[in-house]
């Protein structure tokens, strides 16, 4: 699987756009790319998915350039709930018995 | 609320007990894991079941022996726990197993080694 490497942390005010990068340079041909949240002492909470250029759901957007080398997750306007560790992760499609790793994350403190 | 509930939420446990995780999922899932997650160290996937069958084994210790009945419940019997095994044990499902797959996951299991 695909390495990936985040910010460690990052930190916002209420009402701000927050935008974390996560560097994946060797990814697949067949890799997509998938972020997930997770607050303390609770299990991670899937938020978006893509494989290339834009993805946008209720939650977020992805944000995936041509050569797939990066991927930015896009939280608007974040509030102080959305402090958090978010993580990134990229894996093969269709891959049987493959699972997804996860990495450290980025800890995202969002003050008022 | 996930659809997938993990029991207990906290246990204490000597060295010497033995105890069992239980999961169970309501989603209709056919894969399973366990997660291990040591206080501010990334996820560690300790064990997958796909359709019941074992499929990978992270190299996790033999104090730790999943059991998998049925897709629906996935068990963590442990025995002979040593203090470093303090951690919270997620569980997570999803359609099938891969890479892809949306993983669904329980609020964890707080376990504390003394």
């Amino acid at each position: 699987l695909a390495k990936t490497t985040q910010p460690i942390s990052m930190d916002s005010y209420e009402g701000q756009e927050v935008n974390i990068t996560c560097s994946h340079n060797n990814i697949a041909t067949n890799d997509y790319i998938t972020w997930y949240q997770q607050f303390p002492s609770q299990g991670p909470r899937f938020i978006i998915q893509g494989y290339k250029t834009k993805v946008t759901n209720e939650v977020a957007s992805l944000f995936i350039p041509a050569d797939r080398k990066s991927s930015t997750l896009s939280l608007p306007r974040v509030s102080l709930s959305d402090t958090a560790v978010y993580y990134c992760l990229v894996g093969e499609a269709n891959q049987a018995g493959t699972a997804l790793i996860f990495g450290k994350g980025t800890t995202l403190s969002v003050s008022s | 609320e996930t659809g997938v509930t993990q029991t207990p939420r906290h246990l204490v446990m000597g060295m010497t007990n033995k105890k069992s995780l239980k999961c169970e999922q309501h989603l209709g899932h056919n894969a399973m894991y366990w997660y291990k997650q040591s206080a501010k160290k990334p996820l560690e996937l300790m064990f997958v079941y796909n359709f019941k069958e074992q499929t990978e084994n992270n190299s996790v210790p033999s104090r730790f022996s999943p059991e998998c009945p049925n897709s629906s419940h996935l068990f963590l019997h442990l025995h002979t726990l040593q203090p470093e095994d303090s951690a919270l044990y997620l569980c997570a499902s999803s359609l099938q197993q891969g890479a892809r797959e949306k993983l669904f996951f329980g609020s964890g299991t707080q376990l504390s080694v003394l």
